[in-house]
């Protein structure tokens, strides 16, 4: 099942720059997107999202881009700090209340 | 700041035998949620509950297991007769409304 999918297993950026993480999906059906950071031994945390009927939410540092015609997100972070350093997940919703995960990218933010 | 918290946070069994793992979500959150994570492997939904009731399951969600809300705060899995697959990172979650779900810290099931 690849629903959803995160080609890039691995990041690593500068501190200070931007810090681009896709996620590309193939279900059309899904309509709510969020992406997840995760430290090592603890939970997913929630990060922002965003609904198919828009196509970009920023909060902050963080900003989430939807391309629905490529069923293709995207979350920029500018500017990357150390702290950032995680695992990030996107997720997608069906109005099910059951949400797909991709398999994650490992994002390095270097000092 | 409210959170999900998890219980306990490891739990070693072996084979054929029933666990329970334990959730208190947060607080006004009408829905409740378990997802896991075998190692390597991609976070997956098991179950959402809501209204007193299951209102999703995925297939993985078979009649090994169960789902219950005994009391007013926690939100419970139970495992009845664990298998080797069953290890893995357990997550509970919780969300006011359909949308954002925030997650527990896992409980990390090992079966052997």
């Amino acid at each position: 099942d690849q629903q959803v999918k995160q080609n890039s297993p691995s990041l690593s950026v500068q501190e200070g720059r931007i810090s681009i993480l896709n996620c590309d999906y193939t279900n059309s059906m899904f309509d709510y997107f969020l992406w997840y950071k995760k430290y090592p031994a603890e939970g997913p945390t929630f990060l922002i999202s965003i609904s198919s009927i828009k196509d970009k939410n920023e909060d902050g540092r963080f900003t989430v881009f939807l391309n629905k015609s490529a069923k293709h997100l995207s979350l920029h972070i500018v500017p990357s700090q150390p702290g950032d350093s995680a695992v990030y997940f996107c997720a997608a919703d069906n109005a099910g209340n059951m949400l797909t995960f991709g398999g994650g990218t490992r994002l390095m933010v270097k000092p | 700041e409210p959170e999900v918290t998890q219980t306990p946070s490891h739990q070693v069994t072996q084979m054929g035998q029933e666990v329970i793992l334990r959730c208190v979500p947060i607080s006004n959150h009408l829905y409740f949620y378990w997802y896991r994570q075998i190692l390597g492997q991609k976070v997956e939904f098991l179950v959402s509950f809501y209204n007193n009731e299951i209102s999703e399951k995925s297939e993985i969600f078979d009649d090994q297991f169960s789902v219950e809300r005994p009391d007013g705060s926690n939100f419970t899995l139970k495992i009845r007769s664990t298998k080797l697959e069953d290890s893995a990172m357990y997550f509970c979650a919780s969300s006011y409304m359909s949308g954002e779900q925030y997650f527990g810290p896992g409980t990390r099931l090992t079966v052997t």
